[in-house]
């Protein structure tokens, strides 16, 4: 089953926070997260891990609560460069992965 | 190195034709997965290959089909195309199908089905 992101849409200003939310339905092994930008392929922004381990190569944080199926990606300080629209993609073990509907994310100056 | 590379990028059929896209993915990935992306939505899984063998199926209908090559490259085929297979098609690859690797997604194809 999908999972459900939100918000939907956020705008912010350059320098502000946000978070994006995702739930899932199953009990989870992993969380992925990518960031697609307007004409562009998804790509990859980090892999969190049942028991804690967390891994990514960008700036930005997330939570993974197994107990809740839930995860959270903090976007903090945000650049202009973090606009696109953000895709969670929960794991329940060797499963392929099901993405979102997404999180459209707008900086502005 | 080269990414996962798609072909063709651009394609326009009409109601009822086949098509068939192509996907080579990243040197030593042995899994490749399919997903359909209609605008403004998230992308929706349709296969994943892995060693030549179906290691999962979304839910869309037999119309689909997909194989995977002893070289690891791929082919998705859609058979009687409808208005709403309109779509762009990504091919991702991966190591392997576990879920702790991350998937590296080509360019796509953008299907248009007039």
């Amino acid at each position: 089953q999908q999972p459900v992101q939100s918000p939907q849409a956020v705008i912010l200003r350059e320098g502000e926070d946000a978070v994006i939310n995702c739930s899932s339905s199953k009990a989870l092994y992993s969380v992925h997260w990518y960031r697609q930008k307007h004409g562009e392929a998804p790509v990859f922004l980090m892999i969190l891990l049942k028991g804690g381990e967390q891994k990514g190569h960008e700036k930005i944080s997330a939570s993974f609560n197994e107990k809740k199926q839930q995860s959270s990606l903090y976007l903090t300080a945000s650049q202009l460069s973090y606009s696109g629209t953000y895709f969670c993609g929960p794991d329940s073990g060797n499963t392929p992965l099901v993405f979102g509907k997404g999180t459209r994310l707008s900086v502005i100056a | 190195d080269a990414g996962v590379t798609q072909s063709p990028t651009h394609l326009i059929k009409t109601r009822g034709q086949h098509v068939t896209l192509r996907c080579s993915p990243i040197s030593g990935h042995k899994s490749v997965s399919w997903y359909q992306q209609v605008l403004g939505q998230g992308p929706q899984f349709i296969f994943q290959y892995y060693e030549k063998e179906e290691r999962g199926r979304g839910n869309f209908p037999d119309r689909f089909s997909a194989r995977q090559f002893p070289n690891y490259s791929s082919e998705l085929n859609v058979n009687a195309l409808l208005l709403g297979d309109s779509a762009l098609y990504l091919c991702a690859s991966s190591l392997g199908v576990t879920s702790t690797g991350e998937l590296f997604f080509g360019e796509g194809s953008r299907l248009t089905v007039l």
